[in-house]
């Protein structure tokens, strides 16, 4: 089965400072998820990105897909505390079933 | 955006006891849903695929008389966690599949928070 990894686990930034999570996959990636989630809640869909290459982006969140699909990075600028929360990449299994895989989470920490 | 639904967002029950989520989307027809599981600090796992018409199919190790599957419309599919154990405690999150002209996307519903005790 496709095997996700996110790195790091966990990340504690300084309000306004960048930074970025990484989702490694094992095979190409069909489809690849971000989603934000508070624990204990549902999933906030931040993107979807399908393409090699592909780099979408909303507000202050940027996420891309390597050329060759098998990894892909958000970026967050100018961080703030409602950026805060756990961070989950998921992966379709195969093209157009959006039976997803998803990766360990990365919990990520604002400071002031 | 496309919504979907789950009810209810949270339930206690005693061990024993059957327990009915309920997943819905809202503002479109979905064939496929997907149930995750998700333990504390853990990531989602699939647990197994609804298919509107049709035998739920399982991932392995999840026992399907376990976890009934029920997926009568395109708009709902249920699970029915039966005999219910404080083991089976977890964080219970759908997903349904909207196919539109920029692919297939999949929305998650809040979550299902089960307690068993």
């Amino acid at each position: 089965s496709q095997e996700l990894e996110q790195s790091p686990q966990s990340l504690i930034v300084q309000e306004g400072k960048n930074l970025t999570i990484n989702c490694t996959s094992s095979k190409t990636l069909y489809g690849l998820y971000w989603y934000k989630q508070k624990y204990g809640e549902g999933l906030i869909f931040l993107m979807m990105l399908q393409k090699g290459g592909e780099e979408k982006s909303h507000e202050k969140i940027t996420a891309k897909l390597d050329e060759k699909k098998q990894q892909s990075s958000l970026h967050i600028t100018a961080s703030q505390p409602s950026h805060a929360g756990i961070y989950l990449c998921g992966a379709a299994r195969e093209f157009g079933n959006e039976k997803l895989t998803f990766g360990t989470g990365t919990r990520l920490t604002i400071i002031p | 955006g496309a919504v979907v639904s789950q009810h209810p967002s949270w339930v206690i029950c005693k061990s024993g006891t059957s327990v009915k989520i309920e997943c819905r989307s809202l503002d479109f027809q979905a064939t496929t849903m997907f149930w995750y599981r998700q333990f504390p600090k853990q990531s989602l796992m699939l647990m197994a695929t609804s298919n509107e018409g049709s035998k739920a199919t399982y991932e392995q190790g999840v026992e399907k008389d376990k976890f009934l599957i029920n997926h009568a419309s395109l708009t709902l599919s249920t699970l029915t966690v039966t005999s219910a154990h404080p083991e089976d405690s977890s964080f219970y999150i759908c997903s349904a599949c909207r196919t539109g002209r920029d692919g297939t996307e999949a929305f998650f519903g809040q979550g299902t928070r089960l307690t068993v005790v």
